[in-house]
């Protein structure tokens, strides 16, 4: 079966530091992968999209970058973070010509201090 | 420019009775629709989906609607259960698009025991 992980569960970090947050897929193979960001009483925006190694989409123009070193992996970067970039951060997953829906990660609660 | 609109940012319902959640959209090519529901903290989770070529879908308590004309969208529950309060995402997607799925904002449901 497919499972999806996202680390770490939750992260405080100070303004103007760095960020690298981690999602691994398993049990499928060349999957889309999406980082989608929840903001307080807001709903999910599109970050990045991914459709294959090295290949990434961005939705939004931000502080933020993606990366997609292997396969089954998406990392979610900042050089410096920003007192805006607070939020809850989620990685989805889908398989290419499979059923419409994402499967989601936990997310990753990250607050900017 | 808002694709996808959930205009109730909460609602509140008696244990027992039915729970209707409304989504709006304004792209006629979408040809999928979503339901995600969301708890605190965790990623959102697949509820219910329908396509276009339907405008009915029924999964146990939970029944989704489609009105292609009026672009509108919408979750029925019933009989709503106080563990059925959550965030509900309503979500759309069209075929061929690696993008694959635009969200509402969310709407808060609170199920009174």
């Amino acid at each position: 079966s497919q499972t999806i992980h996202q680390w770490p569960a939750t992260l405080v970090q100070p303004v103007g530091s760095p960020l690298s947050l981690e999602c691994t897929v398993e049990g499928t193979s060349n999957p889309n992968l999406y980082w989608y960001r929840q903001a307080a009483g807001r709903g999910l925006q599109l970050l990045f999209y991914s459709v294959g190694i090295g290949q990434i989409s961005s939705e939004v123009p931000q502080n933020l970058s993606a990366s997609r070193p292997q396969d089954r992996q998406f990392i979610l970067s900042s050089k410096k973070l920003l007192l805006s970039d607070s939020g809850f951060y989620l990685c989805a997953w889908r398989r290419v010509g499979g059923a419409y829906g994402y499967t989601f990660g936990s997310g990753t609660r990250l607050t900017v201090v | 420019d808002q694709q996808v609109k959930q205009n109730s940012p909460s609602l509140s319902v008696q244990e027992g009775r039915i729970s209707i959640l409304n989504c709006d959209y304004t792209n006629s090519m979408f040809d999928y629709f979503l339901w995600y529901k969301k708890y605190p903290a965790e990623g959102p989770t697949f509820l219910i989906s329908i396509s276009s070529i339907k405008d009915k879908n029924e999964d146990g308590r939970f029944t989704v609607f489609l009105n292609k004309s009026a672009k509108h969208l919408s979750l029925h529950i019933v009989p709503s259960q106080p563990g059925d309060s959550a965030v509900y995402f309503c979500a759309v997607g069209e075929d061929g698009s690696a993008r694959q799925l635009t969200f509402g904002s969310g709407t808060q449901l609170t199920v009174l025991p």
